[in-house]
Formats: structure tokens, sequence, C-alpha cells
């Protein structure tokens, strides 16, 4: 399994100003996901986040909204910038345990309101 | 098209009765996994199982069983004996071998009434 700690937990922020999101994994791990579940709805992946290399972004973002950084193989940062109401959704890290055991686990998410 | 498919968008039971949450995919790989996430208020995602598609075994943990049936993709899961903290919204996900991708479904909230 993997522990994950993600914070902040919640935050209020203004329309246009930038919010980092950070991701500490207990263990090392190749690969950490950025999911946005926005208000009653599923999770949609936002990017891939590789150690050593530009992360792989979904259809539909982009790394200037959501620039992503992986310095190492235990921590991540997403960052949600120039932020509108359209934002507001809760952000969650993950990991892959695998890939002989292939489960997906969850930090405890960021809630984010932008007024 | 859409891979995983919860029909049911919101559950309300009384406690102590049983409720079964519907999970339909889609995949055209051979090999895949499928997954059941529980995230309560909290917000929290919560691992519950995991499956391989060749294993067919339905598993039960406590009050928890799974019935996975691959003449039908169907991933059903249910909750025997529900209780209020089992309040909470269901996740079905489904992970192919090609790919790192996990395709969740729209995720079913139940309610257990007390």
């Amino acid at each position: 399994s993997a522990v994950i700690s993600q914070k902040p937990s919640r935050d209020i922020c203004q329309r246009g100003t930038s919010l980092t999101i950070q991701c500490q994994v207990d263990s090392q791990v190749t690969m950490m996901f950025w999911y946005r579940q926005q208000p009653g709805q599923s999770l949609t992946l936002i990017a891939t986040a590789n150690q050593g290399s530009e992360a792989t972004y979904e259809s539909g973002f982009v790394i200037d909204k959501f620039p992503i950084s992986r310095p190492n193989l235990t921590f991540s940062t997403l960052t949600v910038s120039n932020m509108s109401p359209e934002d507001s959704s809760i952000y969650l890290c993950s990991v892959e345990v695998g890939p002989s055991d292939e489960k997906l686990f969850f930090g405890s998410g960021t809630q984010l309101s932008v007024l | 098209a859409q891979k995983v498919t919860q029909a049911q968008t919101e559950i309300s039971v009384v406690e102590k009765e049983d409720v079964t949450l519907d999970c339909v995919y889609e995949t055209r790989d051979t090999t895949y996994y499928l997954f059941w996430y529980k995230q309560p208020p909290s917000g929290e995602l919560v691992f519950l199982i995991r499956r391989n598609s060749f294993d067919e075994q339905n598993e039960i943990s406590g009050r928890y069983s799974w019935n996975f049936q691959k003449s039908t993709s169907s991933f059903n899961f249910t909750i025997t004996a529900s209780q209020v903290v089992d309040s909470a919204v269901y996740f079905c996900a489904l992970k192919e071998r090609t790919g790192n991708q996990f395709y969740f479904g729209t995720g079913t909230s139940l309610t257990v009434i007390p």
C-alpha cells in the first residue's frame, strides 16, 4: 500500500490567483497522477507526472493552466493557475502500486473553492 | 464512449437492508482490472477491491461482496445489512493492461437511513 499526504486539504481562493497543491508519498513511485473531481462528478485525470520528465497532460488540460513539478520519486506539486470559479473542485493526487499488484491509492484531496 | 457505467446515480436504503450497486464496463483488452472505491463525505477515496479479468471468482469481505460476470461485463457490489457508515459515493473503475489510465464511473451515491 501507499500513504499519501496531500495539502492543503481545502482552500478558498480569489479569482485570478494561483494555488499549489503538494503531494508526498511514503515510498518511491514511478508515476504520480493528478485527478480533478468537479462537484457531483466523477474523477477526471488531469496529468501523469513522471520523475525526470515533463508531465503528460490529458485532453482538455494544458501545462500553462496546471503546471506540475516532480522533483523526486516521492513528491509532486500541482498548481492551479489564474483561477476562476470553474476551477472549484476537489483535486486528488494518486499513485499506482504495481505492476503485479495494481492498485490506485489516493491522497485525501484538496477541496478548492474559487470566489 | 463511456468505459465504465454506473447507471444508479443515487440509492437510499433503510439500515439493515441489502443493497447492490451496479457497474458495467467496456473494454477490448483481454487483460484488465476492475476496482471499487468508496468516497465518504470526508472526500478521501478509499480502495475496496481489485479484480483481475482472468479471475471471475466472486469475493466476500465481511458485509461486502462482489459479483464479477465477464459474460455481461458487469462487476456489481453488494452490501449486506447496510449501516449508516456505509453512506458514501461508490465508484467503479477499470484499468486496461495497455495504458496507465484508470477509467472511473460517475459514481453511485448511497444513503443509508437509520
